[in-house]
């Protein structure tokens, strides 16, 4: 069955520090792999997806994911965090054997610390 | 930036009733979709819907729940008989391909009392 896993509720880190927040996945066919982001009272707003191609890939806001196939991982990172980014991350997959649904994670909140 | 927009943002409505919620998704996309958001728990799909018909629905999608593409802008959502566990952030999303990212709307907070 397809299933995504966040496994950390809440991340805290210092304004400044690198942030991981950590998503791994199952499904029966390929993965293609998002992430969103939800500020309080709005929407998911897209970061950035893994299609195929680079196992790194760069999204909004300068976040970037890295694809790992064999741990059936998709964390998303940034280098340096701000506290703008406080909000609730979500991980999502869609599997080739069909693409019509969306499979999301139970979400992780990211609180940055000036 | 083109983007999904829902209305209304917040609706009140006694179990029992019937409620429409409403989407524009982005003028070029084909696909569109339902999700909804229970507090504390996962965005669970409701539905998916392409060249006006359902292409795929999910066990919660009963016979409730119906949606329409009326006037080829709008994608609405209706709840005919609410009942108080259909209390949940909805969201409308659309995507230009099938296989591409989803843009969601801001959602729709649906209170049942």
């Amino acid at each position: 069955a397809q299933s995504v896993a966040q496994p950390e509720d809440q991340v805290n880190v210092a304004e400044g520090n690198p942030l991981t927040v950590k998503c791994t996945y199952s499904v029966s066919g390929n993965p293609y792999l998002f992430w969103y982001v939800q500020y309080p009272n709005r929407g998911l707003q897209f970061l950035l997806k893994y299609i195929t191609g680079d196992n790194l890939v760069k999204g909004s806001y300068g976040f970037e994911a890295e694809f790992n196939k064999s741990q059936t991982s998709f964390h998303l990172k940034k280098p340096s965090a701000l506290v703008s980014d406080s909000a609730l991350y979500f991980c999502a997959v869609r599997d080739t054997g069909n693409f019509n649904k969306f499979y999301f994670g139970s979400g992780t909140k990211l609180n940055v610390k000036p | 930036e083109p983007e999904v927009t829902q209305t209304p943002s917040h609706q009140v409505t006694q179990m029992g009733q019937e409620v429409i919620l409403r989407c524009v998704p982005i003028s070029n996309h084909l696909y569109f979709y339902w999700y909804r958001q229970i507090l504390g728990q996962k965005v669970e799909f409701l539905v998916s819907f392409y060249n006006n018909e359902i292409s795929e629905k999910s066990e919660i999608f009963d016979d409730q729940f119906s949606v329409e593409r009326p006037d080829g802008s709008n994608f609405t959502l209706k709840i005919r008989s609410t009942k108080l566990e259909d209390s949940a952030m909805y969201f409308c999303a659309s995507s230009v391909k099938i296989n591409t990212e989803a843009f969601f709307g801001q959602g729709t907070r649906l209170t049942v009392v």
